[in-house]
């Protein structure tokens, strides 16, 4: 089993509705989150960073966690063409060296349709 | 441009030739990461520095795999005798080590093994 499991997709939506992309995780000593975006052949860009549980809003963007269920969302509200791009999310947890270490789940391909 | 800054951004190569690639992380960062991404796959730790330290190597990067960071500043990943199971997209990374691991990713070098 992956440490961290993200839906492949693609997720195809219309322009204006609200997308929601989940991870799930399954070990607890992750204690960061992060959200990246990635448009084809780019590097991530860095969206969002968590550390708690609950939400964290920055614009139309909404990151949610839930370390109880070993899950995390980013919600999308009046999604933009501009918003098809991969989404990748990511945590850290300290390793056996005392450093913290960063796992990505494998990318949600979003897809905005004008 | 302020940003990590990789170098070449594509590179193609005859199996067997030997590859460098070079990073220049954002000024201030002391901790850098090299990541492998294939298609479809989020991106994969390979290895990770901390100022001029290499500390910890992931399992992925063989014997023909090896990076430097002199003086603590750009860092080169060399892949000797490279195999068509080499090509990817090389990204790297850079962060703070004090607070969390907010990282910050350049475009990435993509190498294409023919």
């Amino acid at each position: 089993q992956k440490e961290v499991e993200q839906d492949p997709g693609p997720l195809s939506v219309p322009e204006g509705a609200i997308v929601s992309l989940n991870c799930t995780y399954s070990n607890s000593a992750f204690q960061y989150f992060m959200w990246y975006r990635q448009y084809s052949r780019k590097g991530p860009e860095l969206l969002m960073y968590t550390y708690s549980s609950g939400n964290k809003e920055d614009g139309r963007f909404t990151a949610q966690v839930d370390k109880s269920s070993k899950y995390i969302s980013l919600f999308i509200r009046d999604s933009q063409p501009s918003d098809s791009a991969t989404y990748l999310c990511a945590m850290s947890r300290v390793d056996s060296g005392g450093y913290q270490k960063v796992t990505f789940g494998t990318g949600t391909k979003l897809q905005v349709i004008p | 441009d302020t940003g990590v800054s990789q170098d070449p951004r594509h590179k193609i190569t005859k199996r067997g030739q030997n590859v460098t690639f070079r990073c220049d992380p954002i000024s201030e960062h002391n901790r850098l990461y090299w990541y492998r991404q294939t298609l479809g796959q989020g991106p994969e730790f390979l290895t990770y520095f901390q100022n001029e330290a290499q500390l910890e190597k992931s399992r992925l990067l063989s014997d023909r795999f090896s990076a430097e960071r002199p003086k603590g500043s750009f860092s080169t990943l060399e892949i000797q005798r490279t195999e068509q199971g080499d090509s990817a997209m090389y990204l790297c990374a850079s962060s703070l080590s004090t607070g969390g691991t907010e990282a910050f990713f350049g475009q990435g070098t993509r190498l294409t093994v023919v």
